[in-house]
């Protein structure tokens, strides 16, 4: 089955840089990757999500870029804010039926003023 | 907006007992999930349900089982809670109209400690 791993586990930045996050998969079939962000007490909110025949794709501050070929994905977000301080998942969706995800570990992002 | 509601924030139960989670999406979507969160582990499926009265197991459905007798409502049970089912558990649900692999809406979660 699919196998979804994230990198880095913990991240820091200084508000306003940039913070990336790395994720790789293992099933070539897969062809959805959401990216979810958890703020403290609260359950998973979508942020962003790409489709495997779309290489890169942005929303405001936040991008997405994916290599088929290398089987990765990346999430970017520009100009770091406090409120971007929360846990972000990766996911991998292949072709099967209801859309079952494999998740990643998750990612811990500070962002210190 | 999507609502993915779980009736318990937090649940305190003990060894043995028989422990139901209740999870209702108001968005009539067909598909519903339930996942465990650990910390270093993200996201663990332990069931999942396309449709009324069907069920999937997903990747971790032992010691627990699932009921859904109406569209919009998934329900977890721990037949007989033991101390490692302590855990955060997550309700999604999404839908399968329209383009394949829609996403997933969760809810946020019901935190159960098994002494």
């Amino acid at each position: 089955g699919e196998n979804v791993e994230q990198h880095p586990s913990t991240l820091s930045v200084q508000e306003g840089d940039s913070a990336v996050i790395k994720c790789t998969y293992s099933d070539s079939a897969s062809n959805y990757f959401p990216w979810y962000k958890q703020e403290l007490g609260k359950g998973p909110q979508l942020i962003i999500d790409i489709r495997s025949n779309v290489g890169e794709k942005k929303d405001q501050r936040i991008a997405v870029t994916l290599n088929k070929t290398a089987k990765h994905f990346s999430l970017h977000i520009t100009e770091t804010q406090p409120e971007d301080s929360a846990v972000y998942f990766c996911a991998a969706s292949g072709t099967d039926s209801w859309g079952k995800l494999q998740f990643g570990a998750g990612t811990q992002v500070v962002v210190t003023p | 907006d999507v609502k993915v509601t779980q009736s318990s924030r937090y649940l305190v139960k003990r060894t043995g007992e028989k422990v139901f989670l209740e999870c209702v999406q108001d968005m009539d979507h067909e598909n519903m999930f339930w996942y465990r969160q650990d910390p270093g582990l993200g996201l663990r499926l332990i069931y999942f349900s396309y449709d009324v009265k069907m069920k999937e197991k997903g990747d971790i459905p032992e010691g627990y089982s699932v009921s859904r007798e109406k569209k919009e409502r998934f329900s977890l049970i721990l037949e007989s809670a033991s101390t490692n089912q302590t855990s955060m558990y997550l309700c999604a649900s999404s839908t399968s109209s329209g383009v394949i692999n829609q996403p997933q809406h969760f809810g946020d979660g019901t935190r159960l400690s098994i002494l």
